[in-house]
């Protein structure tokens, strides 16, 4: 089988950093991905890593350590708009499968 | 266009209604995908179509019946549901069914389903 362990909430405040976590229990997957979703919106695609390492799209940054079997996505300069669900997700043969999803709250 | 397109977004139906829900995207990709997600949850897939063929079934109760016309179009035919069965019905597309190479998926906004 295969599980991603996520934590259920984080809080943080506007304009700092937050990192959320993802642990996972598969094996041969292709990578981690990362995709917020909003109150009443669809999930949206923020970040791919195929590799161990980090990669870096603007504000948002994703880490991947295969030996660790972790990830973890790291938001900097947090805004108010960044409250949301944020979801790991496995690529594995035809399959994306999601975490539990960690709820952002941002504090002013 | 990087769009999904799903409709209607909003749906009630009676347990003996027959109704369906459908999806549409104009990107080229080759696999499409159906998930279903309940209130603070996270999206559950149900369906993967590859090159228009039904590569994986979730198990999912024979009340919900897929289909996918053409390249394009992914239909997911609803029949003698239960209230358990409402949620929010998302489709999804990616550029290629295998999941190398940052397989992105695009969703739709999903329609909201109510069983009642």
């Amino acid at each position: 089988g295969q599980s991603l362990e996520q934590p259920s909430e984080v809080t943080a405040v506007e304009g700092a950093i937050v990192q959320m976590n993802c642990t996972y229990q598969t094996s041969g997957f292709y990578g981690l991905s990362w995709y917020q979703q909003h109150d009443g919106g669809a999930p949206t695609f923020l970040s791919y890593n195929a590799l161990d390492g980090l990669e870096e799209t603007g504000r948002f940054s994703s880490f991947l350590s295969r030996s660790d079997s972790y990830g973890y996505l790291l938001l900097q300069e947090l805004q108010m708009k960044d409250s949301a669900s944020y979801f790991c997700a496995v690529n594995r043969d035809d399959k994306i499968i999601f975490g539990k999803g960690t709820r952002l709250h941002i504090l002013p | 266009d990087t769009e999904v397109t799903q409709t209607p977004k909003h749906l009630v139906m009676g347990m003996t209604n027959k109704k369906s829900l459908k999806c549409e995207q104009h990107m080229g990709h080759r696999a499409m995908y159906w998930y279903k997600q309940k209130a603070k949850k996270p999206p559950e897939l149900m369906f993967v179509y590859s090159y228009e063929k039904l590569s994986i079934n979730e198990s999912v109760p024979s009340r919900f019946s897929p289909e996918c016309p053409n390249s394009s179009l992914l239909n997911l035919h609803l029949h003698a549901l239960q209230p358990e069965d409402s949620a929010l019905y998302l489709c999804a597309s990616s550029p290629n069914p295998s999941g190398g190479s940052g397989n992105t998926i695009y969703f739709g906004e999903g329609s909201w389903l109510t069983v009642v």
